[in-house]
């Protein structure tokens, strides 16, 4: 069966550090999505992406943030200047269409 | 107010038990409504889809009342092994793409 995969699967970085988490979408997926959700809370939507560029995003989604897909497999999900408060579950999801999308595996940010 | 509600639980169910849960939304507009089921620090996977004129999938049934704005699932003779979180979901599409608005969850533990 087609999974989402991401990479790493935990990341530990510096506060202030730049962090780039990778993912490879299912391959006739064609919407993209980054989520996270922080340790005993809900997941919350960040970023979604089609055609090459950003649909919508959430407030959690400031300057700081960004993605990309620079080979046409990867998609990315780069946090520029890591805060303490950046420090969850980073769930990238992939969907054919505007419907149910699936979901990788997480990675799991740590902040120090 | 939340935009999807869930009563958090925790639900405590002998094996054999038949369970049911409740999810709310406010925004009308949702179009397409999901059941996710999330194990401890995984990432959400699909569980089922949810229709106006209800879904079975083995012992979980599904039911959208689009008027009350309602979804519920059933769980019939659980097991131990459908101890997880289970996250109500709805999909708002703007922008040609969808995004995925979770309920906090709600958590099923079985026992022997």
């Amino acid at each position: 069966e087609p999974e989402v995969t991401q990479t790493p699967s935990h990341q530990v970085t510096q506060m202030g550090q730049e962090v780039i988490l990778r993912c490879v979408p299912i391959s006739n997926h064609l919407y993209f999505y980054w989520y996270r959700q922080i340790l005993g809370q809900k997941v919350e939507f960040l970023v979604s992406f089609y055609n090459n560029e950003i649909s919508e995003k959430s407030e959690i989604f400031d300057d700081q943030f960004s993605v990309e897909r620079p080979d046409g497999s990867n998609f990315t999900l780069k946090i520029r200047s890591t805060k303490l408060e950046d420090s969850a579950m980073y769930f990238c999801a992939t969907s054919r269409g505007s419907t149910e999308a699936f979901f990788g595996q997480g990675t799991r940010l740590t902040v120090v | 107010r939340k935009e999807v509600e869930q009563d958090p639980g925790p639900f405590n169910v002998p094996e054999g038990a038949t369970v049911a849960f409740n999810c709310t939304y406010s925004n009308s507009a949702s179009q397409s409504f999901f059941w996710y089921r999330q194990d401890c620090r995984k990432e959400p996977k699909l569980l089922m889809s949810v229709y106006s004129s209800g879904n079975e999938d083995g012992r979980f049934t599904a039911q959208l009342n689009r008027a009350s704005q309602y979804i519920s699932l059933l769980i019939r003779d659980s097991k131990l092994s459908d101890s997880a979180t289970y996250l109500c979901v709805v999909n708002r599409v703007s922008s040609n793409t969808g995004k995925l608005i979770f309920g906090q969850g709600t958590t099923l533990q079985v026992k022997p």
